[in-house]
């Protein structure tokens, strides 16, 4: 069983959609939790990560830490084309290496 | 693109034959990290470094070797290429060991025939 489990996709809305893309994890030591971006034939980016338990919003993102079901989720607001790329879920382990996610492919149709 | 260039952006080589990948930093980032995606593995560490001569092994070491003699660069070598290794490979650098952010490079296609 791998330590990050992520839906691989592809998973297709339409403009304006609310999107949730989650992650599920197995190693309760976890504290950070960070989201990537990343677009095709490109490196991921971070794109906003968070500290234990709870909500952090930045625009029209969210991400959100359920550490009692060890479930992580991002939400995009107001969804755009430009939001069309592949998000990796990292979390950070005790010796503070990332562990990655196999990412989910998001596409958003005009 | 975050200061970290990686070269050659795209090669094919030959079964056994030795490959020597290059990532560059311009940032004076202290840890590096060598990285391959793969369809439905996301990224898996190869080895990483955290200052100059200092490395270790990532979970997928075996058949690569680094070496970092400059704060700047950081090589990997396929010592015997072999066609498991075809892949994207990914360079990141972060700042310190708990800098919650990585920079990555644009990646290097690989393929070994």
């Amino acid at each position: 069983q791998k330590e990050v489990e992520q839906d691989p996709g592809p998973l297709s809305v339409p403009e304006g959609a609310i999107v949730s893309l989650n992650c599920t994890y197995s190693n309760s030591a976890f504290q950070y939790f960070m989201w990537y971006r990343q677009y095709s034939r490109k490196g991921p980016e971070l794109l906003m990560y968070t500290y234990s338990s709870g909500n952090k919003e930045d625009g029209r993102f969210t991400a959100q830490v359920d550490k009692s079901s060890k479930y992580i989720s991002l939400f995009i607001r107001d969804s755009q084309p430009s939001d069309s790329a592949t998000y990796l879920c990292a979390p950070m382990d005790s010796n503070y290496q990332l562990i990655w996610g196999a990412g989910t492919k998001l596409i958003i149709k005009p | 693109d975050a200061g970290i260039t990686q070269s050659p952006r795209h090669k094919v080589t030959e079964t056994g034959t030795p490959v020597t990948l290059r990532c560059h930093q311009t940032e004076n980032h202290r840890y590096m990290y060598w990285y391959r995606q793969d369809p439905g593995h996301g990224l898996r560490l190869i080895h990483y470094s955290y200052g100059v001569k200092d490395t270790d092994k990532g979970e997928v070491s075996d058949g690569y070797s680094v070496s970092r003699s400059k704060t700047e660069d950081f090589l990997l070598t396929l010592e015997s290429a072999t066609s498991s290794q075809t892949s994207v490979y990914f360079c990141a650098a972060r700042r310190g060991e708990r800098n919650t952010e990585a920079f990555f490079g644009q990646g290097t296609r690989l393929t070994v025939v």
